[in-house]
Parts: structure tokens; C-alpha cells; sequence
């Protein structure tokens, strides 16, 4: 079954400093698909990044960054030098990708982070 | 925007009463799911509909129910409401059952319901 943990209910920081969002996940699947999106206090779902599983490149965006782990089913999120805007609750995501079968979104609980100026 | 129309963005009614939440996938996407946010409950998958047929069921209570229309728009039906109900309903849409090169998920606003 798919399951996608969030151990990190809330975090605070201080602008500019780095903080790193950990995200672990379960599958049985061999081929799936990580997300992480952003939900600012207006609520919407702001989609951050995709990554399928046969791609472990970490990848960086700016002052964002994912690693990709798939010995430890780990897709951590970090952001260096954090800034206001930056608060949000992030969301981790999983979807298995096996052709023919439901590609449902499986989100974990989400991580407040709240920077603080 | 984001291509996925949801509507209306709030709606408050009273315990009892039914509902309905209008979604309108991105252009070309064939795939609908919807999504209930509460605080104590997280993002939780409800049901997903694929070219107008059930494709699979999540934490969809029986008092809750969908369909996905010709034109691919898709409706959910909230009934009996109770306070517990009060949620933010994303619906989402895709073009493909798991593979592509695109391959990802649009999100809608939302709706915010209130029971009262």
C-alpha cells in the first residue's frame, strides 16, 4: 500500500536560515512518482517538483532542493537562506505509475514551516 | 490560473442540507480526482473518475457521491451535511493514468465549505 510520512509537524526558522523538509515513502510499486507542493495561507496547492522513480538525480531550483533517496524511500526538501514568503505548509506526495491501475495522489500530512523575520 | 475551474470557491450551509461542487478538468485531461482537506484529516484522496468512469475510491463517505459528465466536468454530491463535513474540496485533474513525459496533476482553488 502507498503511505507517505511527514514526521515534522511544524518547523520554524529565522529569515535566511536553511531548513530541510524530510518526506519518507511506501510502495510496492517499481515505478512511481514523488511530488512536493506548496499551500500558502490564500490555500491553494502550488505544485514545486516531479520526480519519477528511475531518476535519482537531486535537482535544485533556485534557493530550493530535493534529494532523492531511494535506498531509504526518502525525497527530502530543502530551502536554503528561507525567506517570509517561504511559510506555507508543504505537502510530500506519491503516485504509483503501473500502467492500467489508479494513479491516485497519496499525500502526507504536511509540514508548517513558519519563517520568522 | 491553473487550467482546473472549481466551483463555487465558498459555499456555507446548514447541517442536513446537500450540495454540489462543480469541477472543470484542464483542457484534454481525461482524468478527475477529488481531495477533502480538513484540519484533523490532511489532504485525503475521495474518488477518482477516468473518461466518465469510476476509477477508483478512496475515504468517500456514503452520504458523498461523484460522476464525471461527457464533457468531462465533474460533480460532487454532499448530502446529509454535518458539521464534520466543513472542508476545503480540491479537485484535481490529468491527463494520463500514470505515464508520459507530462505526466502531473492541476489543481483547482478549491471550495471551502461551511456547515453551520
Amino acid at each position: 500500500a502507498q503511505k507517505v510520512t511527514q514526521a515534522q509537524t511544524e518547523i520554524s526558522v529565522v529569515e535566511k536560515e536553511d531548513v530541510t523538509l524530510d518526506c519518507v515513502y511506501e510502495t510496492r510499486d517499481t515505478t512511481y512518482y514523488l511530488f512536493w507542493y506548496k499551500q500558502p495561507p490564500s490555500g491553494e496547492l502550488v505544485f514545486l517538483i516531479r520526480r519519477n522513480s528511475f531518476d535519482e538525480q537531486n535537482e535544485i531550483s533556485g534557493r530550493y532542493s530535493w534529494n532523492f533517496q531511494k535506498s531509504t524511500s526518502s525525497f527530502n526538501f530543502t530551502i536554503t537562506a528561507s525567506q517570509v514568503v517561504d511559510s506555507a505548509v508543504y505537502f510530500c506526495a506519491l503516485s504509483e505509475a503501473t500502467s492500467g491501475a489508479t494513479n491516485k495522489l497519496i499525500f502526507g500530512t504536511g509540514t508548517l514551516l513558519a519563517v520568522q523575520p | 490560473d491553473s487550467g482546473v475551474t472549481q466551483t463555487p470557491k465558498h459555499l456555507i450551509t446548514a447541517t442536513g442540507q446537500r450540495v454540489t461542487l462543480r469541477c472543470s478538468p484542464r483542457s484534454g485531461d481525461l482524468s478527475v480526482y477529488w481531495y477533502q482537506q480538513s484540519l484533523d484529516q490532511g489532504l485525503q484522496f475521495l474518488i477518482q473518475y477516468y473518461n466518465g468512469e469510476e476509477r477508483a475510491k478512496g475515504n468517500i463517505l456514503e452520504r458523498f457521491s461523484a460522476q464525471q459528465f461527457p464533457d468531462l466536468h465533474s460533480e460532487l454530491n454532499l448530502s446529509s451535511l454535518e458539521l464534520g463535513d466543513s472542508a476545503l474540496y480540491f479537485c484535481a485533474s490529468s491527463d494520463t493514468l500514470g505515464t508520459g513525459l507530462n505526466y502531473g496533476y492541476t489543481f483547482g482553488s478549491g471550495t471551502r465549505l461551511t456547515v453551520v
